[in-house]
């Protein structure tokens, strides 16, 4: 079936780096909805992208769709402790939302 | 309470109990879900309920049983489980507006874990 492909892994990253993950897709979306989970709790949504071409911002996250509309970028800027996470991109298809595995950022001590 | 609430937040059954999760939302959204969460892997689309309506079951074994008695309340019903149902159980609601469900929001899931 279809799948979103999440990119990468996961993340070391040093306090204060910017940080860039991407979610892509076989197919094109016109919706794109980034989310972030924390240990012990569901996802929470962070941004949703409803419109191609545009930059959507989230404080210090930003997310837009790529150029073929098969993928979408999440980059956060001067990242600190509390962004660590498992971030998930997500998608609808035929009444549903799909999801990749997720991008988890780790911060290196 | 406010948003999605889901009880227990943990749970240790043998494969012959008979258990329940529950999940409550106070948004006033129309749309609840189920699904299931392993390490490593995207989140699996259990169940969807409409305005109280079973409108997807993603080939989900039997062993796995939805309720939905009302907008606000969903149940997920265990019995006979197997140790690879262990996982993180998650719970989501949404506005439905007859389109395909955008943004959802999400409990804080069951860990089930199966002896």
């Amino acid at each position: 079936g279809q799948q979103l492909n999440q990119s990468p892994q996961s993340m070391f990253i040093q306090e204060g780096e910017d940080v860039s993950m991407n979610c892509t897709s076989s197919s094109i979306f016109n919706t794109w909805l980034w989310y972030k989970q924390d240990p012990g709790e569901g996802p929470v949504l962070l941004i949703a992208l409803y419109k191609a071409g545009e930059l959507t911002s989230n404080g210090r996250l930003t997310a837009q769709f790529g150029i073929t509309r098969k993928d979408s970028f999440l980059n956060i800027s001067a990242s600190i402790p509390s962004d660590v996470g498992i971030y998930f991109c997500a998608g609808p298809i035929n009444y549903q939302l799909i999801w990749g595995a997720g991008t988890k950022l780790i911060i290196k001590p | 309470e406010t948003g999605v609430t889901q009880t227990p937040r943990h749970l240790v059954m043998g494969m012959t109990n008979k258990k329940s999760l529950k999940c409550e939302q106070h948004l006033g959204h129309n749309a609840m879900y189920w699904y299931k969460q392993s390490a490593k892997k995207p989140l699996e689309l259990m169940f969807v309920y409409n305005f109280k309506e079973q409108t997807e079951n993603n080939s989900v074994p039997s062993r796995f049983s939805p309720e939905c008695p009302n907008s606000s309340h969903l149940f997920l019903h265990l019995h006979t489980l197997q140790p690879e149902d262990s996982a993180l159980y998650l719970c989501a609601s949404s506005l439905s507006r007859g389109g395909p469900p955008l943004e959802q929001y999400f409990g804080p899931g069951t860990r089930l874990t199966v002896t």
